[in-house]
């Protein structure tokens, strides 16, 4: 079965400095994988997807991951955070008919 | 499109009454999904339909719990006798495909007291 993990549960960045979100998965094929940002009492938003070809992909919000299946990794990079991008973070794999989460990493932005 | 809707945002809820939550899904997706969300957590996933079909369900989803999309459009979810480990977040998600990635609405937040 897929599973993610995402070590950090807590994270704390300056407005203005760069940021990155980790992301682990385990699954078995080539996986579909994504990101999610959730603002207090609502629901998630995409940010952004790896469904296949280059590895590094481009999101909304300047986002983007980079997908390595030797590290099974989809880490989340953003070079300039700003104080709206405080909010849950999760990551997800598909797999079948389902996304499997992680647990989230919550963002928060320091003025 | 006007994204997928959820209704009612909360519910609060006596133990032992039957609740009905209801999703509507951006009209051109024919698969629909609901999660469950508890506080501090990542959604789980509940069930998911291909138009009204039913295809999968998860063993989270216990006796008490059931899911319709009569037409292959809204979809509800009821649950009969609420306990109070039913609080949660509840997210309906529909997408076309599923290398898209799915269209969460904002979720029936339900409180059992």
């Amino acid at each position: 079965a897929q599973s993610v993990t995402q070590p950090d549960i807590h994270i704390t960045v300056s407005e203005g400095a760069s940021l990155e979100l980790r992301c682990n998965y385990s699954y078995g094929a080539t996986p579909y994988l994504f990101w999610y940002v959730q603002s207090p009492g609502q629901g998630l938003q995409l940010l952004l997807k790896y469904f296949s070809g280059d590895t590094l992909v481009q999101g909304i919000k300047g986002f983007e991951a980079e997908f390595k299946r030797s590290q099974s990794s989809f880490n989340l990079r953003k070079p300039s955070v700003h104080w709206s991008d405080a909010a849950e973070y999760f990551c997800a794999v598909g797999a079948g008919n389902m996304l499997t989460f992680g647990g989230g990493t919550r963002l928060m932005v320091k003025p | 499109d006007t994204g997928v809707s959820q209704d009612p945002r909360h519910k609060i809820t006596k133990r032992g009454q039957n609740v009905t939550f209801r999703c509507d899904p951006i009209s051109e997706h024919n698969r629909l999904y609901w999660y469950r969300q508890t506080l501090g957590q990542g959604p789980e996933f509940l069930t998911y339909f291909q138009n009204e079909a039913q295809l999968e369900k998860s063993r989270l989803l216990s006796d008490r719990f059931s899911a319709e999309r009569p037409k292959g459009s809204f979809s509800t979810l009821e649950i009969q006798r609420t306990e109070q480990g039913d609080s949660a977040m509840y997210l309906c998600a529909s997408s076309p495909d599923r290398s898209r990635g799915y269209t969460f609405g904002s979720g029936t937040r339900l409180t059992v007291v």
